[in-house]
């Protein structure tokens, strides 16, 4: 299993540019989740899924939109990027609620200048 | 609402103990995650509690006090490669995660 795959590892926006973030896991898991992680904090929820066709909006989900059309799947919508959407991104999924932990993807750095 | 508190920094000696704190208040609690972070790496899991008591896993353990709102990862015997960011997370309705802001711990020879 490759567990939870993100793409791309790095990018620079200007202002005003919109982008996709990708997730992808093959555990076969209902869950999902977006997080970002500012410099020196803790992650904070963007979004998260229940299961394909039902998204949530977390603690800070201004400026971003997300879809899960199927399982594997959950991509985050930047629209209008700015400064403060600098972050590194974090996508997470676990297979129930309780005892099950999230795993986490390898993170996907974004600057916007 | 949830908020949660861990020191930002710690350091500690190798070969010695180390005990990082994590309180809490929130409206819905369903079980308390400590994960550990490598400066650039995503967060991997350490330990899990939803009952008061020690819970304990080689050299780290775990403690939960629901009533008092609080936690604390032990780590035992640490090495070096135990310098990173430790993060107590609290669980609540639909599995989602609410993070502290991590507790950065340097371990020194």
């Amino acid at each position: 299993n490759a567990g939870v795959t993100q793409t791309p590892k790095f990018r620079i926006l200007k202002i005003g540019q919109s982008m996709t973030l990708q997730c992808t896991q093959d555990m076969n898991h209902n869950y999902m989740y977006w997080y970002r992680q500012d410099p020196g904090m803790g992650l904070k929820l963007i979004y998260y899924s229940v299961g394909a066709g039902i998204t949530d909006k977390g603690e800070v989900p201004n400026g971003y939109n997300v879809s899960r059309s199927t399982t594997e799947d959950f991509p985050l919508r930047l629209e209008l990027a700015a400064p403060s959407q600098t972050s590194v991104y974090f996508c997470a999924s676990s297979y129930r609620t309780g005892a099950d932990t999230q795993y986490f993807g390898p993170g996907t750095r974004l600057t916007v200048l | 609402g949830q908020n949660i508190d861990q020191p930002t920094e710690m350091t500690a000696t190798e070969g010695a103990i180390v005990q990082i704190n994590c309180t809490y208040q929130t409206s819905g609690f369903n079980g308390l995650f400590w994960y550990q972070q490598h400066a650039g790496e995503a967060p991997t899991f350490l330990s899990y509690n939803v009952l008061d008591g020690l819970e304990e896993k080689g050299r780290f353990s775990s403690f939960l006090s629901r009533s008092k709102g609080y936690s604390y990862l032990l780590l035992k015997e640490l090495q070096m490669k135990d310098s990173a960011s430790y993060l107590c997370a609290v669980q609540g309705a639909g599995n989602v995660l609410t993070f502290g802001g991590g507790t950065r711990l340097m371990v020194k020879p």
